[in-house]
């Protein structure tokens, strides 16, 4: 079956306005992560869903920083008021259950100008 | 601070050596798992090995736990080209009853051929 996929692939954006970034799950994963890279840097975990739970938002750098995942499906994560520290691969995953091996997407890759 | 910590932060090697690549954590996990990414896009997973096993093995891949010393390591053996990547590994450490999926800063492994 399909694995995760992510849109845009790439995402240029000026300085303070707003990015919505996409992730499509594995049908049937129960958990979704994102995570942020930065060049040459391991991964940060910014938030977690599983099942219809409300999601783990401890990880979300800042209050610019939201995401839903709606229907337990797709997610959205949005970045408002977008600064240059946010130039960063973003990457989601989903898992059958919590803690379960993880499948990635291949990142949305933001650059923030 | 990380979680889970590579080491060595970078590793290069000729191909058909064997490649080993160490992690260390900080609080009590479930299991962990190693990840393989390339060119800084999506993460692929490797294996992952549960708290009450103490060695795994996968192909070439050879991972083993010590949960006394909060240590994992990963042996490539007979390195090939194509193994050139980074290298994580993620634990998944619990806070306060949250889930927090964590990854180190990873291994960067040169193969040369």
């Amino acid at each position: 079956g399909a694995g995760v996929s992510q849109s845009p692939s790439n995402k240029v954006t000026e300085k303070g306005k707003d990015v919505e970034l996409r992730c499509d799950p594995i049908s049937g994963h129960t958990a979704l992560y994102w995570y942020r890279q930065s060049l040459g840097q391991g991964l940060e975990f910014l938030i977690y869903f599983q099942g219809n739970s409300a999601p783990d938002k401890s990880g979300l750098p800042s209050d610019r920083f939201s995401a839903e995942r709606t229907g337990g499906s797709v997610s959205t994560l949005t970045i408002q008021r977008t600064q240059q520290e946010d130039s960063a691969v973003y990457l989601c995953a989903s898992s059958l259950a919590t803690g379960d091996e993880q499948y990635f997407g291949p990142g949305t890759r933001l650059t923030v100008t | 601070s990380q979680q889970g910590e590579e080491d060595p932060q970078a590793l290069s090697i000729q191909e058909g050596e064997n490649a080993t690549m160490n992690c260390s954590y900080k609080t009590s996990i479930n299991n962990l798992q190693w990840y393989r990414q390339n060119s800084g896009r999506g993460l692929v997973h490797l294996i992952l090995i549960r708290s009450n096993e103490r060695e795994k093995h996968s192909g070439r891949l050879r991972v083993t736990l010590d949960t006394s010393k909060k240590s994992s390591s990963l042996l490539i053996t007979a390195s090939r080209a194509a193994d050139t990547a980074s290298y994580f590994c993620a634990t998944d450490a619990r806070s306060g009853g949250s889930y927090i999926p964590t990854f180190g800063r990873g291994t960067s492994l040169i193969v040369h051929p």
